[in-house]
């Protein structure tokens, strides 16, 4: 089963709007870890935001937020006032507690696309 | 502070031939993991290193195999490359081994191509 499940593919949005990229995991791990990266086309991955298992709010980087749904297993990311160097591929990711180490899974990516 | 580099940004290769590539983490960071990235399987991890030793490994051929050294840099070497081997190689550095530790920072990576 897919441990990470990203469903957009691609992603269009308006500059200055708030956009939401969906993002559902799969453990039965207890501990556990979410990441979102940013990879835009030069290839590097941008580390946004971090939300842990057993954190009681939802994490928030400057524009970007975590809308943590736990029962859900849900970990969509939020972005703010897109802006145009918005446009790139997302990735969603978990690290589990069991896996041990710094290994995480990823999500297939959204590709999200601001337009003027 | 600098972030992690790798080394080269790109390459091509010929079938057969064997390849290294070079990570170096930002400064105080022990754990480097490497992971490959194609257009058909997305982000796969290959595996990681924690004090000069391997830590986890994902599902590779043996071809694929790495090491660290006492500063930490870390190299991995695929040998008797395969047209399929052609992809964007990234490296991980983060602090600690700590499983739910948030910083896990990457390079610009290595994208390799092989004909």
């Amino acid at each position: 089963a897919q441990k990470i499940t990203q469903t957009q593919p691609g992603m269009f949005v308006q500059e200055k709007e708030a956009v939401t990229l969906d993002c559902t995991y799969d453990t039965s791990d207890p501990s556990y870890g979410l990441f979102w990266y940013k990879q835009p086309s030069s290839g590097e991955m941008i580390f946004l935001i971090y939300q842990g298992s057993y954190d009681q709010q939802n994490a928030t980087e400057g524009r970007y937020s975590l809308n943590f749904q736990k029962a859900r297993k849900s970990a969509n990311l939020v972005i703010s006032a897109s802006q145009l160097g918005d446009s790139a591929m997302y990735f969603c990711a978990m690290r589990e507690r069991e896996t041990s180490g710094s290994r995480l899974t990823f999500g297939e990516g959204t590709q999200l696309t601001v337009n003027p | 502070k600098a972030g992690v580099t790798q080394t080269p940004r790109y390459l091509i290769k010929t079938r057969g031939q064997q390849v290294t590539l070079s990570c170096s983490p930002i400064s105080g960071h022990r754990s480097v993991s490497w992971y490959q990235q194609t257009p058909g399987q997305g982000l796969q991890f290959l595996f990681e290193y924690f004090s000069e030793t391997q830590r986890n490994k994902g599902n590779f051929p043996g071809r694929f195999s790495g090491r660290q050294f006492s500063n930490s840099r870390s190299e991995m070497n695929v040998s008797t490359l395969e047209l399929g081997d052609s992809a964007l190689y990234l490296c991980a550095s983060s602090r600690t081994q700590q499983v739910v530790f948030p910083e896990a920072f990457f390079g610009q990576g290595t994208r390799l191509t092989v004909v």
